[in-house]
């Protein structure tokens, strides 16, 4: 069974900034893609970037270009969100994911002085 | 950026009646490689979003044929037939075919 266990979220000064984990298993995590999404208190959901299975590669959204970046550890099936500058519309769940198939439960980024 | 219009944006449905959502996209969402990436999700209350429906028609893993997608190009409908209060949720479009990724609104299916 393919898991995904976020952590890291807190409450966060604007400017701040916050690194968000995530730790795979049930599945080969370093053959997959894996992807960023977060859903803001309205709900909304808002892609944030993907990384390639070596990490050599990433996209990003414009919106967080520049102040995210995402990064994995094949040796430990982990995927990280390195948050940078935070304002308040960051103000989020944050969800991993496998591509576009397995999503984790998603941790809560508050960004508020 | 690719924008996706989910409608209606929310649904009343009765137990065992069936419900069409659209997701139209603002240009096409067929891939340089020919395929099209627009996949369906449901969020049931306080869950993640849950893959229902993939590249269009393809149904994930142990989702039940009462879900069933269809389209081309810049429209595409996703259908639930048979609905059941497990069906209840928010379902959300998603297009993988362009950078950066996008999602439709949202539709809230709820019982009449």
């Amino acid at each position: 069974e393919v898991q995904l266990v976020e952590s890291g979220g807190s409450l966060v000064q604007p400017g701040g900034s916050l690194k968000l984990s995530c730790v795979a298993s049930g599945y080969t995590f370093s053959n997959y893609w894996m992807d960023w999404v977060r859903q803001t208190p309205g709900k909304s959901l808002e892609w944030i970037g993907e990384i390639n299975t070596d990490g050599s590669k990433t996209n990003y959204a414009p919106s967080i270009k520049d102040r995210f970046t995402i990064s994995r550890d094949n040796a430990k099936s982990t995927l990280y969100l390195q948050m940078s500058n935070v304002k308040s519309d960051d103000t989020a769940i944050y969800y991993c994911t496998v591509g576009p198939d397995y999503w984790g439960q998603g941790v809560m980024v508050t960004v508020s002085s | 950026d690719v924008v996706l219009t989910q409608t209606p944006v929310s649904l009343l449905i009765s137990l065992g009646g069936q419900a069409s959502i659209s997701c139209r996209s603002s240009q096409s969402l067929v891939h340089s490689n020919g395929n099209t990436y627009l996949h369906w999700y449901l969020q049931k209350p306080g869950q993640s979003p849950q893959l229902l429906i993939y590249q269009v028609s393809n149904r994930f893993s142990g989702i039940p044929d009462r879900f069933s997608g269809s389209g081309s190009g810049t429209d595409f409908t996703l259908k639930i037939s048979r609905v059941e209060p497990e069906d209840l949720g928010v379902y959300y479009c998603l297009q993988r075919t362009h950078n950066p990724r996008t999602f439709g609104g949202g539709t809230k299916l709820e019982l009449k």
